[in-house]
């Protein structure tokens, strides 16, 4: 069956440009969640969404980040003027549930975001 | 702040002997642990997970163990294979978030 999707794979873009990511989670999954890992660093959690909740933005490094869900299905993460600390790979997860299944995350290939 | 650490950016093993993944922790808040496996050009992969409350968690190859005490697991795989090499990350969950270390990549030498 189908896995997480990400697109673009690679995305180059000038400094100052905005940019949109995009997710599609697995079928029927209810939570999904958005990290970046930056060269020689860890994932780094951004975002999480669960259901109809309001999501978890506390890992969103700026307010030139943010993301939307449309219900179950598509996200996208935005990130406005970027910086070139910005540079790194974006990584989309589902999960059939949040909370106490969170090691049943699926990933995405990721989006590997370079700022010039 | 690290909360998870693995102090290890490299590890090489010769196939078929034992490789022994280390991660260290600060937070004992965290309920549970996780291992992750990546290959490159995909996304992480689950592999093995331990509850808090437990000391061992065997799947096959790959085994995990907890000592919180020490704040600290680590993942032995035996025998390795040629297709372990990756990078692996461990990773600890608090409330609904997952908080991942920086991961060690893994060279299985024929």
């Amino acid at each position: 069956g189908a896995g997480v999707s990400q697109s673009p794979s690679n995305k180059v873009t000038e400094k100052g440009k905005d940019v949109e990511l995009r997710c599609d989670p697995i079928s029927g999954h209810t939570a999904l969640y958005w990290y970046r890992q930056r060269l020689g660093q860890g994932l780094e959690f951004l975002i999480y969404f669960q259901g109809n909740s309001a999501p978890d933005k506390s890992g969103l490094p700026s307010d030139r980040f943010s993301a939307e869900r449309t219900g179950e299905s598509v996200s996208t993460l935005t990130i406005q003027r970027t910086q070139q600390e910005d540079s790194a790979v974006y990584l989309c997860a589902s999960s059939p549930r949040g909370g106490l299944t969170l090691y049943e995350q699926y990933f995405g290939p990721g989006t590997r975001l370079t700022v010039t | 702040d690290q909360q998870v650490k693995q102090n290890s950016p490299s590890l090489s093993v010769q196939e078929g002997r034992i490789s022994i993944l280390n991660c260290d922790y600060t937070n004992s808040m965290f309920d549970y642990f996780l291992w992750y496996k990546k290959y490159p050009a995909e996304g992480p992969t689950f592999l093995i997970s331990i509850s808090s409350i437990k000391d061992k968690n065997e799947d096959g190859r790959f085994t995990v163990f907890l000592n919180k005490s020490a704040k600290h697991l680590s993942l032995h795989i035996v025998p390795s294979q040629p297709g372990d090499s990756a990078v692996y990350f461990c990773a600890a969950r608090i409330d609904d978030k997952i908080i991942f270390g920086k991961g060690t990549r893994l060279h299985i030498l024929p």
